[in-house]
């Protein structure tokens, strides 16, 4: 089975810290993803990143970056975490396009970040 | 541009009712369409799939036809359980690498 893993499930922070959310995978994925969930918005794509050390800013990068070093591990940083950016974190991975039948992603539980 | 919407929710339903949960779609190209489900404090977890024009996905007793035509890929189960609470997102990709996904719908059945 697929296995994607997240550092922490529940991260409490102060304003202007620095934040590090981890994510790792074991299937040996080119995909990774990271999504912030609010309600009422579903999930927002904030980066993702198709190879080691390729990266593609999604819909909401602001106040955000990311680093694939290697490719079973993909990290989103918060710069200077902002009490907006209180929200669930996930992270994801899909193996690369294939033919006409495109992969689903497989997800980690998720981490729930409160900034205060 | 690609994008879902899916119906507002929540539902509530008595178990063992009839479940329907609408999706529709725009997109560009030949889509694959998703449905994910997340249960209460995890991730999400596919719970179907179609790769082409009136493919029917199904597991665990819920199915979803895409359908071009109407743009549409509802998710249905004839008789619900508790356990199937829930939220259920819509999704789709045109590349596998970029899905877009809807606001998700809370589902929530009662004995």
């Amino acid at each position: 089975d697929v296995k994607v893993t997240q550092s922490s499930r529940y991260l409490v922070k102060r304003t202007g810290e620095k934040v590090f959310l981890e994510c790792v995978q074991d299937m040996d994925h080119e995909n990774m993803f990271w999504y912030r969930q609010d309600p009422g918005l579903g999930l927002r794509l904030i980066y993702f990143s198709y190879d080691v050390k390729m990266k593609e800013k999604g819909d909401i990068p602001e106040g955000y970056s990311v680093s694939r070093e290697k490719k079973e591990r993909f990290s989103l940083i918060l710069e200077s975490a902002s009490t907006n950016q209180t929200s669930m974190y996930l992270c994801a991975s899909s193996p690369s396009k294939g033919g006409i039948s495109y992969n689903e992603q497989f997800f980690g539980p998720g981490t729930r970040l409160t900034v205060l | 541009g690609n994008s879902v919407t899916q119906m507002e929710g929540p539902v509530t339903l008595s178990e063992e009712a009839f479940l329907t949960i609408n999706c529709t779609y725009t997109a560009t190209g030949y889509p694959s369409l998703f449905w994910y489900v997340q249960y209460p404090g995890e991730g999400l977890q596919l719970l179907l799939k179609a790769t082409k024009a009136d493919d029917k996905g199904s597991n665990k007793g819920f199915e979803a036809t895409y359908r071009k035509e109407t743009t549409s890929f509802h998710l249905e189960k004839g008789s619900v359980q508790v356990s199937d609470s829930a939220v259920y997102f819509c999704a789709l990709t045109n590349t596998g690498n970029q899905f877009y996904f809807g606001t998700g719908t809370s589902l929530t059945v009662i004995p």
